[in-house]
């Protein structure tokens, strides 16, 4: 079973540039969650899917945009990059436990 | 406002030495409380889920308890590979899906 599966796993961006985290569950869950870590700070929320179509904003969204495709796909666009940006992204889907995927490290220099 | 304190922030114990980590919360009302284990360079993985005041799970090594204002993550002979950041997260009564997190601990045990 492949859960939730995100990618790029790794990705260097230069300030100023864009781009899009890709995030897929095969689980049928409708919630889904993009959250960021950072070292000595818990998980943060930036985004919500409660089911296909909706989008609630969470802690921190500020910088960036999502899309929930369909039940399955949750995306997470980084508009204009800042080095405050540079993170562990987290995708995870929930029906009552929430499971996650294994992370995407984005580098903003 | 919600809020979640793990402690301490990294614990480092022999094989077989037995120990506790703390999650202290602060909610207008608990929902759930959910313990999880990180490995490096992974996602976290969901050990556990706690309702209520006097509540206790286990899960080999691991036994979790949970009252009124904290939880406790008991980790019973612990083994090398149960090496790991532990982290906690609460929901509160008043969110249907917002999880407050911990910091987490990391736990490291030598052979």
């Amino acid at each position: 079973n492949a859960g939730v599966t995100q990618t790029p796993k790794f990705q260097v961006l230069k300030t100023g540039q864009s781009m899009t985290l890709q995030c897929a569950q095969d689980m049928n869950h409708n919630s889904m969650y993009w959250y960021r870590q950072d070292p000595g700070m818990g998980l943060r929320l930036i985004y919500y899917s409660a089911s296909e179509g909706t989008t609630d904003k969470g802690e921190v969204p500020n910088g960036y945009n999502v899309s929930r495709l369909n039940k399955r796909e949750f995306s997470l666009r980084l508009e204009s990059a800042a080095p405050s940006k540079t993170s562990v992204y987290f995708c995870a889907s929930r029906w009552d436990t929430i499971y996650f995927g294994e992370g995407s490290w984005l580098t903003v220099v | 406002e919600d809020q979640v304190t793990q402690s301490p922030e990294a614990l480092r114990l022999q094989e077989g030495e037995s120990s506790s980590l703390n999650c202290s919360y602060t909610v207008s009302g608990l929902r759930g409380l959910f313990w999880y284990r990180q490995d490096p360079g992974k996602g976290p993985e969901f050990l556990f889920t706690l309702y209520s005041a006097g509540e206790e799970k286990e899960k080999e090594r691991l036994k979790a308890t949970l009252t009124k204002k904290e939880s406790f993550l008991h980790i019973t002979a612990p083994k090398p590979e149960d090496s790991a950041t532990y982290l906690c997260a609460v929901q509160d009564d008043d969110s249907n899906y917002q999880l407050i997190w911990g910091a987490g601990t990391k736990l490291i045990i030598k052979p």
